[in-house]
């Protein structure tokens, strides 16, 4: 499709086990990003790749949590011993390295 | 830094009547503002975007917003309800050219 797509949809795990969120952008776009959306909260930024250069890790909250982009397109998020907090809607986006961001429609992620 | 505040996190109103979204916002220079709208179970949508050029801006689906230097506002506006409008809507400030800062979100709900 035209849009960026992320992977699985809903993803329901037990506590302490590692889950790993796909994110495929728009092809061509240079720049994706990876934000969480946690219930009655805002966007929070995560992590940021810019072509070749080294991703911005500034808003990972621990080490639990990685990122990697293969081949300067698709994108996986990982998080590895998932706790209860870590539930929310993460959420890729993909842009031509301006303002202007488009968004997956994210993966529900719930930890029990 | 910059940063910004929704001042409502709820907004409720009838069909037909005009809606009024704040947004205030911090910035330390002239800054880059947006309108994202995130429908259930979708994914976010661009609904307008302010970058100096004129400070009254048009989105899509008849919404538009008034960005004010003085007042350090960029209020969503939109005439007249519909019921489609009912959504998550979220002011959001572009940072360090590349990074988006997101509002916590006001839940419009509309009544017949």
């Amino acid at each position: 499709g035209a849009g960026v797509s992320q992977s699985p949809s809903n993803k329901v795990t037990e506590k302490g086990k590692d889950v790993e969120l796909r994110c495929d952008p728009i092809s061509g776009h240079t720049a994706l990003y990876w934000y969480r959306q946690s219930l009655g909260q805002g966007l929070e930024f995560l992590i940021y790749f810019q072509g070749n250069s080294a991703p911005d890790k500034s808003g990972l909250p621990s080490d639990r949590f990685s990122a990697e982009r293969t081949g300067g397109s698709v994108s996986t998020l990982t998080i590895q011993r998932t706790q209860q907090e870590d539930s929310a809607v993460y959420l890729c986006a993909s842009s031509l390295g301006g303002e202007l961001q488009f968004f997956g429609p994210g993966t529900r992620l719930t930890v029990l | 830094a910059q940063s910004v505040t929704q001042l409502d996190s709820h907004v409720s109103v009838s069909e037909g009547t005009p809606v009024l979204l704040r947004c205030n916002y911090s910035s330390s220079y002239s800054p880059s503002l947006f309108w994202y709208v995130q429908h259930p179970n979708k994914g976010l949508q661009l609904l307008l975007k302010y970058t100096s050029a004129a400070t009254l801006v048009k989105g899509i689906n008849g919404f538009e917003a008034e960005f004010k230097k003085s007042e350090t506002s960029f209020h969503l506006t939109k005439p007249s309800a519909h019921m489609s409008d009912a959504a998550e809507y979220f002011c959001v400030v572009l940072y360090n050219t590349d990074k988006l800062i997101f509002g916590t979100g006001t839940r419009l709900q509309v009544f017949p």
